[in-house]
């Protein structure tokens, strides 16, 4: 079974919209971290966000909010008043022990095409 | 502070021929991840170094894949002999401790073809 899905494999809106982003994800352990990174056109992925399981606040930065909830097993990703620049591959990672060491297992992604 | 550095940021070879990534991680940074991405797909693990030790080579294909990182500071991804299936990005990463709240600093990413 897939440890992090992405079902919306592209998504398209028009500049200025709102859009969310999902992300399911599977785990048995109680400590456990979820990411989110973006990959741009130029290819190198950086890091938005980093949430702990056991921290379950929203967080906003800016256009950028995040809803994780335990009890669905879901770290969703909206971006408010979306832009051209928002363009890019997204992508939610999940962060557990693993059999030799921490393990960061990444999701599909979405793309997100923004459209002026 | 300067980022990952990668090497060729292009490769085209053809199949059963040998080719070879480099990356100098950032500076201090301990641990250092290799990651084959497949068009349209999520990256995958293949190695993770702590300094000049591997943490994690589960999913390396040990029989035609192989890395090392001497001096625990840059690395290099070997394969050989290549394979139509590993056209792919391959990105290096590297992260200041080996924790899972770590987060990761990307290289753009080498994209080979293999013909």
């Amino acid at each position: 079974a897939q440890k992090v899905t992405q079902a919306q494999t592209e998504i398209s809106v028009v500049e200025k919209e709102d859009v969310t982003l999902d992300c399911v994800y599977e785990t048995r352990d109680t400590t456990y971290y979820l990411f989110w990174y973006k990959q741009p056109p130029s290819g190198e992925l950086v890091f938005l966000i980093r949430r702990n399981s056991f921290d379950e606040q929203n967080e906003i930065s800016g256009r950028y909010s995040w809803n994780f909830q335990k009890s669905t097993s879901s770290f969703n990703f909206t971006i408010t008043a979306s832009q051209v620049v928002d363009s890019a591959v997204y992508f939610c990672a999940l962060s557990e022990r693993g059999n030799a060491g921490n393990m960061l297992t990444f999701g599909g992604g979405t793309r997100l095409m923004v459209k002026p | 502070e300067a980022g990952v550095a990668q090497s060729p940021r292009y490769k085209i070879i053809e199949k059963r021929q040998s080719v070879a990534f480099w990356c100098n991680p950032i500076s201090g940074h301990a641990t250092l991840y290799w990651y084959q991405q497949i068009l349209g797909q999520g990256p995958k693990l293949l190695i993770q170094f702590q300094n000049n030790g591997v943490v994690d080579d589960s999913q390396l294909p040990k029989d035609r894949f192989s890395a090392e990182r001497l001096k625990g500071v840059d690395s290099t991804l070997k394969i050989q002999p290549a394979k139509l299936e590993d056209s792919a990005v391959y990105l290096c990463a590297s992260s200041k401790r080996e924790q899972r709240a770590e987060k990761l600093f990307f290289g753009s990413g080498t994209q080979l073809s293999v013909l």
